[in-house]
């Protein structure tokens, strides 16, 4: 079963910028769009980017996200202790019948 | 403004059947396509499975065996089932909306999750 990967953890000081990799395959990132979403500890997740690189109301516009061929990426710029959170992305994938598929999640931390 | 929120045991013996309940205010079942998503204390997202707008169901191939998902439109509900379950299962268990644009689908409003342990 696909997953899409991305690193661990990431980490950066106040006013840094911060980038998250999400990796897949021609039958998920390759066909699809990616989103995003940012997870505070005990809380739901949050829809942060959809569509590879719009941003839903009230999404400060330090978060960006990109997406080239198999691959994506979520940028944090002016990164603030707010920010520290579980970040993942997703998008369809078109094998058997399709099915959404989640990266492996990655820990920022503002040092 | 959706709201969902969800229902059900927060704990279950190995091999029973869980049974988890979406209620949805602001917006009807009838439209959209909603799901299910789960996370294992500590661990990542997987999505479960939806039920569409005309009733149309899908799930994740490593779990389609034991899923059923069905939804009741009178009472603007949705439910999951999950057959036989291990302690694998044990997780924070969320129903989601999916909305969409030209380019594809995005769960943009989630129910704040339930906890299902199973434990013998």
């Amino acid at each position: 079963q696909s997953v899409l990967t991305q690193p661990p953890s990431a980490s950066g000081t106040p006013g840094q910028r911060v980038t998250i990799s999400c990796s897949g395959s021609s039958s998920n990132i390759g066909s699809n769009t990616v989103n995003w979403y940012q997870q505070l500890p005990g809380t739901a997740p949050k829809l942060l980017i959809y569509s590879n690189n719009q941003r839903p109301s009230g999404v400060p516009d330090r978060f960006s996200g990109s997406k080239s061929g198999t691959s994506a990426s979520l940028a944090i710029s002016g990164l603030q202790s707010e920010d520290e959170a579980d970040y993942y992305c997703t998008a369809w994938d078109d094998s058997l019948n399709g099915y959404y598929v989640f990266g492996t999640g990655t820990k920022v931390t503002v040092l | 403004q959706v709201q969902l929120q969800e229902s059900g045991p927060g704990l279950m013996k190995p091999s029973e059947t869980l049974s988890l309940t979406c209620t949805v205010s602001g917006g009807s079942i009838s439209s959209s396509y909603w799901s299910w998503i789960r996370q294992p204390p500590g661990k990542g997202l997987e999505w479960i499975g939806y039920i569409s707008d005309t009733g149309s169901t899908n799930s994740n191939p490593s779990l389609k065996s034991r899923v059923t998902i069905s939804g009741d439109t009178s009472k603007n509900q949705f439910s999951l089932k999950l057959r036989s379950v291990t302690a694998a299962d044990t997780a924070f268990y969320y129903c989601a909306r999916e909305d969409y644009d030209y380019s594809g689908g995005y769960f943009q409003h989630w129910g704040q999750g339930t906890l299902v342990t199973v434990s013998s």
